[in-house]
């Protein structure tokens, strides 16, 4: 019965290839988000989806394509893998509404480009 | 300068002694987060506060909003709750987003 889950939890690819995070969770909410860690830990936000639609978009290159099928769902898929997208990806998951609500997160996507 | 500022950034701690991890934030925010991430694990959310003081278990989160700055204790620590601490706020006018302190790595020994 796991809340948020991301597949897979490792990934380790070539430069200029392309690969997919999936991301789902089971907990009714309404909005979803992707974060990347870097290597000294530090989180940022890449996007968050509300319903569906992009809500926040950061300064994230093109590459980077998030897709959500439905409110349970936010996928990512990355082209061109670089050296620079090794990170660790997390989802996150949590209500909107007026007030701020707690956000959920994934067990997280180690990506490593060689 | 990043908005939200952690201290220490790494904090060494005997178990039993109480620990205390600081934030303190310069942007106006609707709340405060902090999470815990154990090595190579995922993130926890253990708080989320906009007033006052929370507690659960042996972790407490105080937040002071007019002085912008939140604190998170620990008392009788173990090696357990060695883990990297984040603090995380949202400012109103980002809507969901969460902008991020650099974290507090934390080893308690036994």
């Amino acid at each position: 019965d796991t809340a948020v889950s991301q597949t897979p939890k490792y990934l380790v690819t070539q430069m200029g290839n392309d690969k997919s995070i999936k991301c789902e969770q089971n907990l009714g909410h309404d909005t979803m988000y992707w974060y990347k860690q870097d290597s000294k830990k530090f989180l940022k936000i890449m996007f968050s989806y509300n319903n569906k639609e992009l809500i926040i978009n950061e300064t994230v290159p093109n590459r980077f394509s998030p897709k959500s099928p439905d409110k349970a769902h936010l996928n990512l898929h990355i082209n061109s893998l670089e050296l620079g997208d090794s990170a660790v990806y997390f989802c996150a998951s949590s209500l909107t509404g007026i007030q701020t609500y707690e956000q959920y997160f994934g067990p997280g996507t180690r990506l490593t480009v060689t | 300068k990043n908005e939200v500022e952690q201290s220490p950034q790494n904090l060494t701690a005997q178990e039993g002694e109480f620990i205390t991890i600081n934030c303190s934030y310069s942007v106006g925010i609707s709340a405060l987060h902090w999470l815990q991430q154990h090595p190579g694990g995922g993130i926890v959310s253990l708080f989320m506060l906009s007033s006052g003081k929370k507690k659960h278990g042996r972790l407490i989160a105080t937040i002071n909003i007019q002085e912008k700055h939140s604190s998170l204790h620990i008392t009788a620590s173990h090696p357990r709750d060695s883990a990297v601490y984040i603090c995380a706020v949202a400012p109103p006018e980002y809507g969901n987003k969460l902008v991020f302190g650099a974290g507090t790595i934390l080893r308690v020994k036994s």
